[in-house]
């Protein structure tokens, strides 16, 4: 079956622009959590879905955001960017959500890789 | 707090075992992980380790877990070229759907 698709895979913005990324996680998924991957904070945890709530979150500023499709497809919104804003965006999937007892194993996406200038 | 911590570095010779070692802090963990992520690539992985569990191991691969110390490590053995990779440890704390990752080892094989 086909494993985690995300898009677009570059993009380069310039400060103060926004951006949208997509993941459409593995069919039959409900659970997609975001991570952020820089060389110098190793990956972050940006949030994590389970059936369009957003069910747990990290320490990262509001301009942050994500949101949940019914279809299980998820978007991460970052507003006004700044330069530090360039990372991998990983997005991964998983069949259980919050409360399993399960290994909740995630399957990772290639990422997004996100250049501010 | 959650926090996993690995070594940034590891030099193998090729054929040797190769030992990267996590610490975590959580002691409410209850699944550790290991992931490996090759050049332009996502997370694949590897293993996992049940809290309940002291040792696993999947071919090449050997899992120890010293939950007293908070301590995890995997060892390849007859390391090869194609394990060069950057290896991260996570662990799955208190709250089942936040998985926290170490900064990733990235291990290197001398011919």
């Amino acid at each position: 079956k086909a494993g985690v698709t995300q898009t677009p895979r570059y993009l380069i913005k310039t400060r103060g622009q926004q951006v949208t990324l997509s993941c459409s996680p593995i069919s039959g998924h409900r659970s997609v959590s975001w991570y952020q991957q820089t060389p110098g904070q190793g990956l972050q945890f940006l949030f994590e879905y389970f059936s369009e709530t957003q069910r747990n979150k990290g320490n990262f500023p509001g301009r942050f955001s994500g949101r949940q499709f019914s279809n299980s497809r998820s978007e991460m919104n970052v507003s006004t960017l700044e330069l530090g804003d360039s990372a991998l965006y990983l997005c991964a999937s998983s069949l259980e959500g919050t409360g399993s007892s399960g290994a909740n194993v995630l399957t990772f996406g290639a990422g997004s890789r996100l250049t501010v200038l | 707090g959650e926090d996993v911590e690995q070594s940034l570095f590891l030099s193998v010779r090729e054929g040797d075992s190769s030992v990267i070692n996590c610490t975590y802090t959580d002691s409410s963990s209850t699944y550790l992980y290991w992931y490996k992520q090759e050049p332009g690539a996502g997370l694949q992985l590897l293993t996992y380790i049940f809290s309940n569990m002291d040792m696993k191991q999947d071919q090449r691969l050997t899992v120890l877990l010293n939950k007293k110390d908070k301590h995890l490590s995997l060892r390849i053995a007859d390391t090869q070229t194609g394990d060069s990779a950057i290896y991260f440890c996570a662990e799955r704390g208190s709250s089942a759907s936040k998985i926290i990752f170490g900064s990733g080892t990235r291990l290197s094989i001398r011919p």
